[in-house]
């Protein structure tokens, strides 16, 4: 069974600072991984979607990082902004595509 | 193109009755997904269907919840003799293929059981 886990639960920085979300899964056989944006209250937004031949992909200010043999991958946000405040979540999709969530890293960025 | 619409936004049920939640997947998406969500935690999987077909219900409750996707119209998800810990965000994703493709999330429908 697939377990996912986000470290650090929460986290708060000042604006400008650059940073890193974990996620690590215990199943390897993954399909793809998914980073995802949830606002208080609001639906997800997808960020970056990595497939499971990847090791990286790129949005802007967000580059994602995908290492599947250690079932681990990292979100990094460059040059953090007071807007980018959130909560992070990585999903990891096997064979169906059904997505197997972590508990989501709720990141507050200070003026 | 709309995105994956769910309706309604916000739903008030009293303990015993009949919850309803709809999922309209985005044009061309054969594929419905239906998590739960409750405080302060991640979402849960529940269901996988495609079109009249149930997939995976693994993470469904075994009694009282139901999901269909007919030919024509939404997906339901149907929850039947309430109870307050039914409480929670419901959030349907609709995806084109099964497999490495990328899902899309609807604004989710709040349940409260009062």
């Amino acid at each position: 069974k697939q377990e996912v886990t986000q470290i650090p639960a929460a986290l708060s920085v000042p604006e400008g600072e650059n940073l890193v979300l974990n996620c690590s899964f215990t199943d390897s056989a993954i399909y793809n991984l998914q980073w995802f944006r949830q606002d208080p209250g609001k639906g997800l937004t997808s960020l970056l979607l990595i497939q499971s031949s990847q090791r990286e992909q790129t949005s802007g200010r967000l580059n994602a990082s995908l290492d599947k043999s250690s079932g681990r991958s990292t979100l990094y946000i460059a040059a953090s902004q007071p807007g980018d405040s959130a909560t992070y979540l990585c999903a990891v999709s096997g064979g169906n595509n059904d997505m197997r969530f972590g508990a989501g890293t709720r990141l507050t960025v200070k003026p | 193109n709309a995105g994956v619409m769910q309706n309604p936004r916000h739903l008030v049920r009293r303990r015993g009755q009949e919850a309803r939640l709809r999922c309209s997947p985005m044009k061309g998406h054969s594929h419905v997904y239906w998590y739960r969500q409750l405080p302060e935690e991640g979402l849960k999987f529940m269901v996988y269907l495609q079109k009249e077909n149930i997939i995976d219900e693994s993470g469904m409750p075994k009694e009282r919840f139901s999901a269909e996707f007919p030919k024509e119209g939404p997906s339901i998800l149907r929850i039947q003799q309430v109870v307050r810990g039914d409480s929670a965000a419901y959030f349907c994703a609709s995806s084109h293929y099964r497999g490495n493709t990328e899902a899309f999330f609807g604004q989710g429908t709040r349940l409260t059981v009062v």
